[in-house]
């Protein structure tokens, strides 16, 4: 069973382009959740998706940010008009249930670490 | 919004030694709290989870201890060993994953 995918591994970007980040989770989980982790920080939540619908997005700047998880495909994080603060490394994780079920683990890709030059 | 503290920041003990992380949260409607560990560069990896239902759960040498009450909850790691060396983090669940600001365990040889 593969686990979480995430792609590009890294993602080199000059100020003012588009960054689209590609995710597709583990086999078999339906729930995608996407976070940010600064340098030297913690992770952050953005935002938490499943297939064709978000579900929370409290965490998403509310300009430039957009986040997708179509009935086919990979989810997709899209940053237009990249700023250098938008360096820093984007995860997702996956889980077979969400938080109105039973509680679930959430596994986590490799992460994608976008540089905005 | 839903808050969550971790302590010590930084944590260095000598390998064999235990070593413990500290957390607590404020959303009382939490029912789920993992830890993972990331080492330089790499994924988060979850090491141990507890439920709200239940007050601790082992691992081999990884404990977590969960008090409701308090809103506290730890990790255990006893018997250190050097690649225990990484960041830890904890989180707390309402709905979504909300993190502490990480633990940095070096365990020294």
């Amino acid at each position: 069973n593969a686990g979480v995918m995430q792609n590009p591994r890294h993602l080199v970007r000059r100020r003012g382009q588009e960054a689209r980040l590609r995710c597709s989770p583990m086999k078999g989980h339906s729930h995608v959740y996407w976070y940010r982790q600064l340098p030297e920080e913690g992770l952050k939540f953005m935002v938490y998706l499943q297939k064709e619908n978000i579900i929370d997005e409290s965490g998403m700047p509310k300009e430039r940010f957009s986040a997708e998880f179509p009935k086919e495909g990979p989810s997709i994080l899209r940053i237009q008009q990249v700023v250098r603060g938008d360096s820093a490394a984007y995860f997702c994780a996956s889980s077979p249930r969400g938080f109105s079920t039973s509680s679930y683990e959430q596994y986590f890709g490799p992460g994608t670490r976008l540089t905005v030059t | 919004g839903e808050n969550v503290e971790q302590h010590p920041s930084t944590l260095s003990v000598q390998e064999g030694d235990s070593a413990v992380i500290k957390c607590t949260y404020s959303d009382s409607a939490s029912n789920y709290f993992p830890w993972y560990k990331q080492e330089l560069g790499k994924r988060p990896q979850l090491i141990i989870d507890i439920r709200s239902n239940v007050g601790e759960k082992k691992d081999q040498r990884i404990a977590v201890t969960l008090n409701k009450t308090a809103k506290h909850f730890s990790l255990h790691i006893t018997e250190t060993q050097p690649e225990d060396s990484a960041v830890y983090f904890c989180a707390s669940n309402t709905g979504k994953l909300i993190f502490g600001q990480g633990t940095t365990l070096q365990v020294k040889p």
